[in-house]
């Protein structure tokens, strides 16, 4: 069974920074393109960043809204992908997803559970 | 950079009766998916290709449309249906980008 599992969300105050984590089972995860979602509060869904596989280069694009201030990493040996989250705003609260596809920007087929960041002082 | 727009806003709808949901872009749409969300969880991928049901999504669940106007057809409603909608477009740049979502309640 695929399964992705969010983790490292939490309080943080303006301008720090935060790492969350993707762990994937079930699957190859070195095979899969992995993205992050974020869902403000009672909002819809937003696009942040992918990180391609190996094989297309492990490379990664963001969102505008974000570029220059995240960053997305993995670990294939432990199956793990990571969001750096540096300098953050208010406007970054969210509950962010992390999500798996067969090549970077192809369908996404399966989502974590899920963490929350609130950013406030 | 395509804009994904869903109607209605919200949709009532009693048991056992079909319920259909519009999405409609800006331009035309390369691939689009059907994601349902409910409350407190991820998104669950429905549709993809804009018509192909995703493994495991029972028949009563249907996609249709192509270019810039997509439908998801809910035939026979059931209490389980009940859930907010979004439509996708991917396979472009940017590369996901999501319709404001329909919510379908109860009647």
């Amino acid at each position: 069974e695929v399964q992705l599992v969010d983790s490292g969300g939490g309080l943080v105050k303006p301008g720090r920074s935060l790492r969350l984590s993707c762990t994937g089972s079930g699957f190859t995860f070195g095979d899969s393109a992995v993205s992050w979602f974020r869902q403000a509060p009672g909002k819809g869904l937003e696009w942040v960043g992918y990180i391609r596989s190996k094989v297309y280069g492990g490379t990664t694009e963001y969102a505008a809204s974000v570029k220059g201030r995240f960053s997305i990493s993995r670990d294939d040996s432990k199956s793990i992908a990571y969001l750096q989250m540096d300098s953050l705003k208010t406007e970054d609260t969210a509950v962010y997803y992390c999500s798996r596809a067969p090549v970077a920007g192809s369908i996404v087929d399966y989502w974590g559970q899920g963490t929350l960041v609130t950013v406030s002082s | 950079e395509i804009v994904m727009t869903q109607s209605p806003a919200t949709l009532s709808v009693s048991p056992g009766e079909r319920a259909t949901l519009s999405c409609r872009a800006t331009e035309s749409v390369i691939s689009l998916a059907w994601y349902q969300q409910k409350p407190g969880q991820a998104p669950r991928l429905l549709i993809y290709d804009a018509s192909t049901r995703a493994t495991g999504v029972p028949a009563r669940f249907s996609g249709s449309g192509s270019g810039r106007e997509f439908t998801l057809t809910i035939s026979s409603l059931q209490s389980e249906d009940f859930a907010i909608y979004y439509c996708q477009q991917y396979n472009n740049w940017p590369p996901y980008i999501f319709g404001q979502g329909t919510k379908l309640e109860i009647k």
